[in-house]
This record gives structure tokens, C-alpha cells and sequence, in this order.
């Protein structure tokens, strides 16, 4: 079946950049996602891509989309400690349809 | 404007019991779909719902059912309880099309305890 993959963990320090990877084996994907999930919390979408594209630039996010090695990366520049949260990338094969998640990325970000 | 409302935040139930989870979607969204999440793991997909009608369901047994209302709201029942039940039920709101923008607004969850 469909996987989706990221590595668990990732440490960085305030104001430093954080990169957040995942892959997928579905290339019928339309659609890639990025959402933030605090403790306690439901999951907050932070942005998304779509799969004709290779970059997403919005704001402190950067979004890479490398669809021949279905890789998407996540970096958030100057990150600060409230960033500090689990992300998961998930992705979509039509508007409407199931998204599939990864099992998320736990980032610390050390003051 | 509220986003997706779930209730209750939490429950305890006993073994073999049998739970029912509420959700209101987002305002203008008519697809709600339910994940489960175990701790530590991303959500897994349960089913989604859309028109009234189930659209889409994942890997789970017959145990897990649900149901949309012509006001579009939802609710996931869970029979004959097991301890591997126990996670967070997340629900989210969408539309088929994706005109209110795309992805799933999601809900801050019930956390459902099985003892």
C-alpha cells in the first residue's frame, strides 16, 4: 500500500534553520502537505503544494518538491521555540479524497 | 467563524462498551472524515463521509461506523470497544472540490481511554 515516511526527530537551535524531510510512494499524488500538530492539540495546516510545482515559498516556510525521487522537504527559517511541535507531510490523490500521513516529525528548538 | 467543533474532548470507557463521537464541520464545508491516532503515530484514516453517505473508508473493521447528517455534521460510533482503541479521534472538514481551499481543517480531537 501507499507509505509515507519521516525521520522522527530533529533538534535545532533558536534562530537557527530547521529542515523537515518525508517521502511517498504514491506518484499519482496531486497534492502534498505540511501540518503542525502542539501537545493536546488537533494538527494545523501549515501549507501545501501541488505536485506540477517545486517550490513554495511562504513566509518563514519553504516548501521543495522533488517528484522523480517523491521527496518534499520543509524548512522553517529562523526557527523560534514555538515552533517546537510534531509535523506531519501527508499527501493526497484528488481534492476531496483521504490524505495520508506520515508519522511525523517531533522538532525541538533549544533557546 | 468556528472551525470544526468536536465533543466530548475526552472519555473512559470499559471494554466491550460502545462509544459514539460528534463532530460540526467548518462553515461552507459539506466532507467530513475521521482519523484515529495512536499515540505517537500520525492519524490513520477511518472513513469519510459526504452526503450523507460513507465516500471513502480505510483499513478498519465493521466495528467502527458512522453516519452525516443533512446538516452535515457527524458522528463516529465505535462498538464492542477494545483496549487498542484507545487514541485520539480526530475529525476534519473539507470540500470535494476544494474551493474553500485546499487540505482538511481539523478539530482538536477526542481523546477516548479504554480501561
Amino acid at each position: 500500500g501507499e507509505d509515507v515516511e519521516q525521520s522522527l526527530f530533529l533538534s535545532v537551535r533558536e534562530g537557527d534553520s530547521s529542515v523537515i524531510n518525508c517521502t511517498y510512494t504514491d506518484s499519482s499524488s496531486t497534492y502534498l502537505y505540511w501540518y503542525k500538530q502542539e501537545p493536546g492539540a488537533g494538527l494545523q495546516l501549515l501549507t501545501y503544494i501541488f505536485s506540477n510545482m517545486d517550490m513554495k515559498q511562504d513566509q518563514r516556510l519553504t516548501v521543495l518538491l522533488n517528484k522523480k525521487d517523491k521527496h518534499l522537504s520543509l524548512r522553517i527559517a529562523d526557527t523560534q521555540t514555538g515552533d517546537s511541535a510534531i509535523y506531519f507531510c501527508a499527501d493526497q490523490y484528488n481534492a476531496g479524497n483521504m490524505l495520508t500521513f506520515g508519522g511525523g516529525t517531533r522538532l525541538m528548538v533549544k533557546p | 467563524d468556528a472551525g470544526v467543533t468536536q465533543s466530548p474532548t475526552h472519555l473512559i470507557k470499559t471494554r466491550g462498551q460502545q462509544v459514539t463521537l460528534r463532530c460540526s464541520p467548518k462553515s461552507g464545508h459539506d466532507t467530513v472524515s475521521w482519523y484515529q491516532q495512536a499515540l505517537g503515530q500520525g492519524p490513520q484514516f477511518i472513513f469519510q463521509y459526504y452526503e450523507e453517505e460513507e465516500r471513502q473508508r480505510g483499513n478498519f473493521p465493521d466495528r467502527f461506523s458512522g453516519h452525516q447528517f443533512p446538516n452535515y455534521s457527524s458522528e463516529l460510533n465505535v462498538n464492542a470497544l477494545l483496549l487498542g482503541d484507545s487514541a485520539l479521534y480526530l475529525c476534519a472538514s473539507s470540500t470535494q472540490t476544494g474551493r474553500e481551499g485546499y487540505g482538511y481543517t481539523f478539530g482538536s480531537g477526542t481523546r477516548l481511554t479504554v480501561v
